[in-house]
């Protein structure tokens, strides 16, 4: 099993729709998630940090389920410029970095 | 968060070429950053650790011999591909992770290398 799993899609949705990813993550021990974004033959750049609490911003709102292992990213009202591929990436220790980085999920926002 | 430079952006060379890429924190001083290496379609598979003034810590699979990386002040870490080859042709990505418990990692804009 993988260290952090993603449903690659691709999801096609249009434009104005909600769209949910879930990203599931094996170490009961992970301490940081966050949710980065990367575009065709950029760098990831960071979308959101993901708090126990869930947390918001704007359109997006991330959050965490320890007890299942899991986090989400919801986008509301999804713009074409939402089109990217969106990479969950897990933190296995506070201190110490042990990044592992999702395979990532497609998302493809359509007019 | 921290702003991560890497120069340079695109590189196309002959095979057997050694290739050196630089990674800059801008605004922070970095003890430790971390190089990346993503090939199409596929995710960011860590390479190795750089520290700075002492050896970096290379990933299981990774060739130090092949990958050197050289940390030799706060702002700066430098990877060299020696001798490549194409199947080394990659996006070759920096990172930095500010102080402090479960901060994110800022990444540099990656290197494209296209070794014919």
């Amino acid at each position: 099993r993988k260290e952090v799993e993603q449903d690659p899609g691709p999801f096609n949705v249009p434009e104005g729709a909600t769209v949910a990813f879930n990203c599931t993550y094996s170490n009961s021990a992970s301490q940081s998630f966050f949710w980065y974004r990367q575009d065709c033959r950029k760098e990831p750049k960071l979308l959101m940090s993901v708090y126990s609490s869930g947390n918001e911003d704007g359109r997006f709102t991330a959050q965490l389920n320890r007890a299942s292992q899991y986090i989400s990213l919801l986008i509301r009202d999804s713009k074409l410029s939402d089109s990217a591929t969106y990479l969950c990436v897990v933190n296995m220790y506070s201190s110490a970095s042990k990044i592992i980085f999702g395979s990532g999920t497609r998302l493809s926002i359509r007019p | 968060g921290a702003v991560v430079s890497q120069h340079p952006s695109r590189v196309i060379c002959k095979s057997g070429t050694s290739v050196k890429i630089e990674c800059r924190s801008l605004d922070f001083q970095a003890t430790t950053m971390f190089w990346y290496r993503q090939f199409p379609k596929q995710s960011l598979m860590l390479m190795a650790t750089s520290n700075e003034g002492s050896k970096a810590t290379y990933e299981q699979g990774v060739e130090k011999d092949k990958f050197l990386i050289n940390h030799a002040s706060l702002t700066l870490s430098t990877l060299t591909v020696t001798s490549a080859h194409p199947e080394d042709s990659s996006f070759y990505i920096c990172s930095v992770q500010t102080e402090g418990p479960n901060q994110p990692q800022h990444f540099g804009d990656g290197t494209r290398l296209s070794i014919l």
